[in-house]
């Protein structure tokens, strides 16, 4: 059982180059999330999808755009990649709350997805 | 809104030390609380959370943690800790209403165990 799944592990780009950061689960999530993790910030937001066809945009979404167009996959792509984008980007995946009162909210992750731009 | 305060971003014990996390939430809808572990370049993992009933929770190797409204507070503890345990702790917190089930992340706190 895999869990979650993040492809690729270690990117470095140039400046202006795109790139996308492909996230798979197998847990028949019907949400998924992509974070990103820097030193002293904890994580941060950047956008979800509560189902398939749909996605949402979290605490910060510029520079990204996401794309899920199966619900076993959630797609994180980087346009125009800048200095300040180099981070470690962690996919999530959780149950919806709203189906069972047994889903508590518990994300599941990645081992996440370390990017440096340069 | 939600949020989450992670008071100490490093936190250093001596082997078999009490080990005190603090974590303050805020919230205006009753909360989801949760504490996850990263060890070194790898992923978060859940170590316990509240939801609702028992305010003392239990998680895995041996940590725990109380809720108390009256204080906000989601604090964690191990009565003894051992050198395995360093790591970096995020405290968190959603809500049945928040929409998308969005977690909200505190800052991190850095466990150092020292032999």
């Amino acid at each position: 059982n895999a869990g979650v799944t993040q492809t690729p592990k270690f990117r470095v780009l140039k400046t202006g180059q795109s790139m996308t950061l492909l996230c798979a689960q197998d847990m028949n999530h019907e949400y998924m999330y992509w974070y990103r993790q820097d030193p002293g910030m904890g994580l941060r937001l950047i956008h979800y999808s509560v189902g398939e066809g749909t996605t949402a945009k979290g605490e910060v979404p510029d520079g990204y755009n996401v794309s899920r167009l199966k619900k076993q996959n959630f797609l994180l792509g980087l346009e125009s990649a800048a200095p300040s984008q180099t981070s470690v980007y962690f996919c999530a995946s959780s149950w919806n709350m709203g189906q069972a009162f047994s889903n508590t909210g518990e994300l599941f992750f990645g081992e996440g997805s370390r990017l440096t731009v340069l | 809104a939600q949020s989450v305060t992670q008071l100490g971003s490093h936190v250093s014990v001596s082997e078999g030390a009490l080990v005190l996390l603090r974590c303050n939430y805020s919230s205006s809808v009753p909360p989801y609380l949760f504490w996850y572990v990263q060890y070194p370049n790898q992923g978060l993992q859940l170590l316990l959370k509240y939801t609702t009933g028992a305010t003392l929770v239990k998680g895995i190797n041996g940590f725990e943690a109380e809720f108390k409204k009256s204080e906000t507070s989601f604090h964690l503890t191990k009565p003894s800790a051992h050198m395995s345990d360093a790591a970096e702790y995020f405290c968190a917190v959603t809500s049945w209403y928040n929409q998308g089930g969005k977690l909200i992340f505190g800052q991190g706190t850095e466990l150092s165990v020292k032999p």
